[in-house]
């Protein structure tokens, strides 16, 4: 089945830092969402982003689907963008089975 | 309120015992799944749910059983619990209609399961 890496594992940041979290997909996909567990463990909908750039206030996430990554930006972040990232992709099976890269865990420091 | 809902949202059961999760959703949606998470780890697809017939395993169905009740409530069952079934599990719904085939999906809150 496709896999799913993201980088880094772990982040810590100081408050105001700008960050770049990558995901690496081994396959076309036909979806792919960026979402932000909280320290409660509620997941929240970032992106839907298959290819193209978007941008929602201080997030932006980019994904090249012929190089098979996506990328999100964070930029002058703040406590509460503390939390578990998850990048999750689709394959073109058609039975939107979404698969689950294991997450990049931001700490942003005050 | 919110669109998608599961109950309870935190649950601690014993070894052998049957348990249901309960998911519920205001989205109209047909589509909903049933996802685990485990500690450190991205969330696994249990099983998942085009309309009200049809059921399909997902990567990790062993172990579980589910029901599709009606368009808006999709059950995860655990026949006979057992510790390594400990988790936070998700519910999620997702529309086709609104973007062809490549649709969001949207999280319920979760339950905490510890099984004992």
């Amino acid at each position: 089945g496709i896999q799913v890496e993201q980088s880094p594992p772990d982040l810590i940041l100081q408050e105001g830092a700008n960050s770049t979290l990558r995901c690496n997909f081994s396959d076309s996909v036909n979806n792919l969402q960026w979402f932000h567990q909280n320290p409660w463990g509620q997941l929240i909908n970032l992106f839907y982003i298959p290819s193209g750039t978007k941008q929602n206030g201080r997030l932006s996430a980019t994904t090249v689907a012929t190089e098979r990554y996506s990328l999100l930006y964070i930029s002058s972040s703040q406590t509460t963008d503390s939390g578990v990232y998850f990048c999750a992709v689709v394959p073109p099976s058609g039975n939107n089975d979404m698969r689950f890269g294991a997450g990049t865990r931001l700490t942003v420091k005050p | 309120d919110a669109d998608v809902t599961q109950t309870p949202r935190n649950r601690i059961t014993k070894t052998g015992k049957r348990i249901m999760l309960e998911c519920s959703q205001t989205k109209g949606h047909d589509r909903m799944y049933w996802y685990r998470q485990d500690p450190g780890l991205g969330l696994r697809l249990i099983y998942y749910s085009f309309d009200v017939k049809d059921i399909n395993k997902g990567e990790i169905s062993d172990g579980y059983s589910v029901s599709r009740q009606a368009q808006a409530k999709f059950s995860l069952s655990l026949e006979s619990a057992i510790p390594n079934q400990t988790a936070l599990y998700f519910c999620a719904t997702s529309d086709p209609w609104t973007a062809g085939i490549q649709e969001t999906q949207y999280f319920g809150p979760g339950t905490r399961l510890l099984v004992l």
